[in-house]
């Protein structure tokens, strides 16, 4: 059983789209975020939810907009996408707010 | 704001050596945690370290945490090739969010 799963596992687009990466988590866990891996491997947080509310929005465009329709999923969307987007996100999960975090497979978007 | 930094960023090393991953951070924390993450994979947890002279072990990597000093280790004993990978140290502050170093890729060569 996947414990944090995401899709699409890539994403290929063009410059100036919109796009959703889904995630969800079957671990019961209340604490869900995303973070962005770049191309050299420098992970940084991007959001933290507690309960469905957002807890961090770590300097991230206002593009980018998660969204948690409840405790399981965290979702992110991403308006008008740069070249500069093209990242892997990674989304994880956590029992509670600092506790050990579980993540999920990533989503390698390329921005076109 | 807080600075996690890992030494070194590469390494290679022989089958059967030993080594030592270091990771230093500049905020007073008590939460650190070490991922492991193969080429194109996610992140999997090794170890997390919650307070001040924690040691941990898990086959022939062993991590400990000095919070005074700011300080986590992550030993590596009689390296074989199946742990050639990316190591990842990050510390967490506030509760919210991972603090990541950049990473120590390491090669085992035979």
């Amino acid at each position: 059983d996947t414990a944090v799963s995401q899709t699409p596992k890539y994403l290929v687009t063009q410059m100036g789209n919109d796009k959703s990466i889904k995630c969800e988590q079957n671990l019961g866990h209340d604490t869900m975020y995303w973070y962005k891996q770049d191309s050299k491997k420098f992970l940084k947080i991007m959001f933290s939810y507690n309960n469905k509310e957002l807890i961090i929005n770590e300097t991230v465009p206002n593009r980018f907009s998660p969204k948690s329709p409840d405790k399981a999923h965290l979702n992110l969307h991403i308006n008008s996408l740069e070249l500069g987007d093209s990242a892997v996100y990674f989304c994880a999960s956590s029992q509670d707010p600092g506790h050990e975090q579980f993540f999920g497979p990533g989503t390698r978007l390329t921005v076109l | 704001e807080l600075k996690v930094e890992q030494n070194p960023l590469f390494l290679s090393m022989q089958e059967g050596k030993n080594y030592t991953i270091y990771c230093n951070y500049s905020t007073t924390s008590d939460r650190l945690y070490w991922y492991r993450q193969d080429p194109g994979k996610s992140l999997e947890s090794l170890f997390v370290l919650l307070s001040n002279g924690a040691v941990k072990q898990e086959g022939r990597l062993m991590a400990s945490l000095d919070t005074k000093a700011r300080l986590s280790t992550l030993h590596i004993t009689a390296a074989v090739h199946d742990l050639s990978a990316t190591y990842f140290c990050a510390v967490d502050i506030t509760g919210y969010a991972l603090n990541f170093g950049k990473g120590t890729s390491l090669l085992v060569t035979p």
